[in-house]
């Protein structure tokens, strides 16, 4: 069954503090991995778009890796601030034309001052 | 910077009742989506939208829901007959190419609560 898995279902952390979220697969085919920010109420936001051959990508504060031979991946974010707080989304794409996304459930992170 | 617009942000309606969600979706785009999120669960797939007609569809989107670009710009979501669990955020999202890794631009929901 084509699957995301996250952890931690949840993350309280201090401002400035560094953080790590994880992502498991089991999604095939697998195309691309993304990783999105959604903030309470909101629509999410992509962070980062990774393929296969991507070990891992940066944008700003947040840092994805990727490691396709174990079907993992993971978020992390340095220096973190008060907006930060939301929760953070990991998505496989299972085919070529980035048609049919697979969902996680969701890493809510909360950084308290 | 361009963005996916959706109308109402929230609609009370009551049950067996016909809603129409609308969304426009970035210009230029070609891919259209809708999604749902029942509050404090995971976003779902509902339907997917490329030249004019359905890609791909959910199990969730059964006979109750259809899609519709009526004039180039709206894509809207209809449910007929309304049911207490449809009571959900939607979510539409657009992307622009075939690029398969090509961004995925969500609105910023309309909050549907059946009655």
């Amino acid at each position: 069954k084509n699957q995301v898995e996250q952890s931690p279902q949840s993350l309280i952390i201090l401002e400035g503090k560094n953080c790590t979220l994880q992502c498991n697969y089991t999604v095939s085919p697998f195309s691309n991995l993304r990783w999105y920010k959604q903030d309470t109420g909101r629509g999410p936001v992509s962070l980062t778009i990774m393929t296969f051959s991507e070990n891992t990508k940066s944008n700003g504060r947040y840092t994805a890796t990727l490691d396709a031979d174990t079907k993992q991946s993971s978020l992390h974010i340095t220096a973190s601030q008060l907006s930060d707080s939301a929760s953070y989304i990991c998505v496989v794409s299972r085919d070529n034309y980035g048609q049919n996304f697979v969902f996680g459930p969701g890493t809510r992170l909360s950084v308290l001052p | 910077e361009p963005e996916v617009t959706q109308t109402p942000s929230h609609q009370v309606t009551q049950m067996g009742q016909e809603v129409i969600l609308r969304c426009v979706p970035i210009s230029n785009h070609l891919y259209f989506y809708w999604y749902r999120q029942i509050l404090g669960q995971k976003v779902e797939f509902l339907v997917s939208f490329y030249n004019n007609e359905i890609s791909e569809k959910s199990e969730i989107f059964d006979d109750q829901f259809s899609v519709e670009r009526p004039d180039g710009s709206n894509f809207t979501l209809k449910i007929r007959s309304t049911k207490l669990e449809d009571s959900a955020m939607y979510f539409c999202a657009s992307r622009a190419g075939v690029a398969n890794t090509g961004e995925l631009f969500f609105g910023e929901g309309s909050r549907l609560t059946v009655l």
